[in-house]
């Protein structure tokens, strides 16, 4: 069966400290797709990255930057000189490709940056 | 404006009551989902419909619970006899359709529906 692991309820960080989101995954597909969503107190998700299955070139965006992993499926997510704003909290998807494609979502991480 | 709208935003309910709860997908999007995210838990997938094939009802926790969609466009999703365990927010999501390996299959989600059921 297909399982997101985040494993981090909450963390708490100062602002313009680093931090990173761990997320571990269980499924097995070939071929799949994860996602990083963030979900700001206003309740709407926002879509952060998707990454293919088949392509583990990390990537980094502004402050943003991800690690993913298939030997040890991990998919982690980084922010770095994390702000005030970054505070909400993030989740792991993982794409079921088997034909409905719907997201099997971790359980959230909730981040808390203090001024 | 082009995301995916719903309503109500919130909806408080006696417990026995049949509501009713509205998803508007983006434009062109073939494929739609309804997840429930409970208080302080991840997104639980309920159904999903992609253009005029038969939908995927195998996350809907009960017969209680239903959802319709006329083509592409509008979906309802139906809680009927509603019990305090159904209270939760109940989040829509469209995409633009089976996965081709491009990024078709990235889900966009609406603000949610807040049901609280007394």
């Amino acid at each position: 069966a297909q399982k997101v692991t985040q494993a981090q309820t909450e963390i708490s960080v100062v602002e313009k400290e680093d931090v990173t989101l761990d997320c571990v995954y269980e499924t097995r597909d070939t071929t799949y797709y994860l996602f990083w969503y963030k979900q700001p107190p206003s309740g709407e998700l926002v879509f952060l990255i998707r990454r293919n299955s088949f392509d583990e070139q990390n990537e980094i965006s502004g402050r943003y930057s991800w690690n993913f992993q298939k030997s040890t499926s991990s998919f982690n997510f980084t922010i770095t000189a994390s702000q005030v704003v970054d505070s909400a909290v993030y989740f792991c998807a993982l794409s079921d490709t088997s034909g409905t494609y719907k997201y099997i979502f971790g359980t959230g991480t909730r981040l808390k940056v203090l001024a | 404006g082009a995301g995916v709208s719903q309503s109500p935003s919130n909806k408080v309910t006696e417990k026995g009551k049949d509501v009713e709860l509205r998803c508007d997908p983006i434009s062109g999007h073939t494929a739609l989902y309804w997840y429930r995210q409970r208080l302080g838990q991840g997104l639980e997938f309920l159904i999903y419909f992609q253009g005029n094939s038969a939908p995927d009802k195998s996350g809907l926790p009960s017969d209680r619970f239903s959802a319709e969609r006329t083509g592409e466009s509008v979906s309802t999703l139906t809680i009927q006899r509603t019990q305090q365990e159904d209270s939760a927010v109940y989040l829509c999501a469209s995409s633009l359709g089976p996965w081709t390996g491009a990024s078709t299959d990235t889900q966009y989600f609406g603000p949610g529906t807040r049901l609280t059921v007394l």
